[in-house]
């Protein structure tokens, strides 16, 4: 058990340019989220996988945002025309499904997105 | 819509004192789950101590335990023998039940704990 790791860990772009992450969550989970945390707040959900299914979509992420799960192991979220709104921690997550634990979320380190 | 609140955005203690953080929540559902997370600096998120709504024990997890009072929709947690190492943001959190078809959690704004030496 690796832990859910994030990259890059660090993100400069320029406003208007299109950045991706990528999320590699712990191996045996079938869940997979996606959170954003701006400075001096707690993360806020954006959107959430089973597998490779996108199940769930928050209002925060526009149509400039794009996630994907293609084979329902690792997943990427794609930021197009990036605005400096953007600039935030994005954080992945992973759980399992079914009873016992699993409704505990392990995070990643998370992607600290910088737009100038 | 549910949310949480910890109205204490920084709190300090001294090293090996006891302090308790604050959060309360909003939900009509009845069966739901609450979570203490731990954000060291340019660390990332690490679960505390977690608690179900169906049970009346308050979890407790070495020196850390919570006071979760259902009626009141709060959950506090406390810290006792606090270590330099306990320094960190802390944030509360709320998982709806599995029922409500989300597994999402809301997450309060956090407090952000000193440890004094």
């Amino acid at each position: 058990d690796t832990g859910v790791s994030q990259n890059p860990r660090h993100k400069i772009t320029k406003r208007g340019q299109n950045v991706t992450f990528r999320c590699d969550p712990i191996s045996e989970h079938n869940r997979l989220y996606w959170y954003r945390q701006t400075l001096g707040q707690g993360p806020e959900f954006l959107t959430y996988f089973q597998n490779e299914a996108q199940l769930e979509k928050s209002r925060l992420l526009s149509d400039r945002f794009s996630a994907e799960r293609p084979k329902g192991s690792f997943s990427t979220l794609e930021i197009q025309r990036t605005e400096q709104g953007d600039s935030a921690m994005y954080l992945c997550a992973s759980s399992k499904s079914g009873g016992g634990s699993s409704y505990e979320q392990y995070f990643g380190p998370g992607t600290r997105l910088t737009v100038t | 819509a549910q949310t949480v609140t910890q109205s204490q955005p920084e709190m300090s203690v001294q090293e090996a004192e006891t302090v308790t953080l604050s959060c309360t929540y909003d939900t009509s559902e009845s069966d739901y789950y609450l979570f203490w997370y731990k954000q060291p600096p340019s660390r990332q998120m690490i679960l505390v101590i977690r608690q179900e709504a169906y049970k009346q024990q308050n979890a407790t997890e070495n020196r850390f335990s919570v006071n979760f009072q259902k009626a009141a929709k709060s959950f506090s947690l406390k810290i006792s023998d606090s270590q330099l190492g306990d320094a960190a943001m802390y944030f509360c959190a709320y998982r709806p039940p599995n029922t409500s078809g989300t597994y999402k959690y809301i997450f309060g704004t956090g407090t952000r704990l000193k440890v004094l030496a």
